[in-house]
């Protein structure tokens, strides 16, 4: 089983829709996760970071995380055409310091 | 445009030769780090530098060889490279290690002939 697991989509909704994008992982000891945005051809964009459980917003995007059931979640409101890219969960280990762990990311098609 | 700045942006290179990436950023960050990303898989980290010395190498062959000359710049060069080595190449730094959100630069974009 990999430490953190996210569905690779394609998941396609339509302009405007709430998009709703989750990893689950198994080791207790990550504390610390971001999301990222990767647009092809181009480098992965952090797009929320946050250290404790709850809910985090900026913007159309709301980062949640539940440590209690090991799971996390991006929320994209108002979802544009724009937005059609890879989405990458990561997440750190207080142990291993710097060391991310990736989920495999999914990717998002927004359409008209 | 990204805070993580990378040249090239494509390389194309021959198996024998020798060739390298370079990376800078401006932000003040005392680390940084270097990622492999093979087509439709995360980022693999490869190297870590902390305040310009060396901290984590991923057991990454011989062939690749990191190095940071000051705090703003770190490179990797590239010698008798294989085929399955081409990948794009992800420079990223953090304000320091640990609980620091790492930045992205966009990438070289690696092919071995």
């Amino acid at each position: 089983q990999k430490e953190v697991e996210q569905d690779p989509g394609p998941l396609s909704v339509p302009e405007g829709a709430i998009v709703s994008l989750n990893c689950t992982y198994s080791n207790s000891a990550f504390q610390y996760f971001m999301w990222y945005r990767q647009y092809s051809r181009k480098g992965p964009e952090l797009l929320m970071y946050t250290y404790s459980s709850g809910n985090k917003e900026d913007g159309r995007f709301t980062a949640q995380v539940d440590k209690s059931s090991k799971y996390i979640s991006l929320f994209i409101r108002d979802s544009q055409p724009s937005d059609s890219a890879t989405y990458l969960c990561a997440m750190e280990n207080t142990g291993t310091a710097s060391k991310l762990t990736f989920g495999t990311g999914t990717r998002l098609q927004v359409t008209l | 445009d990204t805070e993580v700045t990378q040249t090239p942006k494509h390389l194309v290179m021959g198996m024998t030769n020798k060739k390298s990436l370079k990376c800078e950023q401006h932000m003040g960050h005392r680390a940084m780090y270097w990622y492999k990303q093979k087509a439709k898989k995360p980022p693999e980290l490869m190297f870590v530098y902390s305040y310009e010395k060396l901290s984590i190498n991923e057991s990454v062959p011989s062939r690749f060889s990191p190095e940071c000359p000051n705090s703003s710049l770190l490179n990797l060069h590239l010698h008798a490279l294989q085929p399955e080595d081409s990948a794009l190449y992800l420079c990223a730094s953090s304000q320091r290690l640990s609980n620091q959100p790492q930045h992205f630069g966009d990438g070289t974009r690696l092919s071995i002939l």
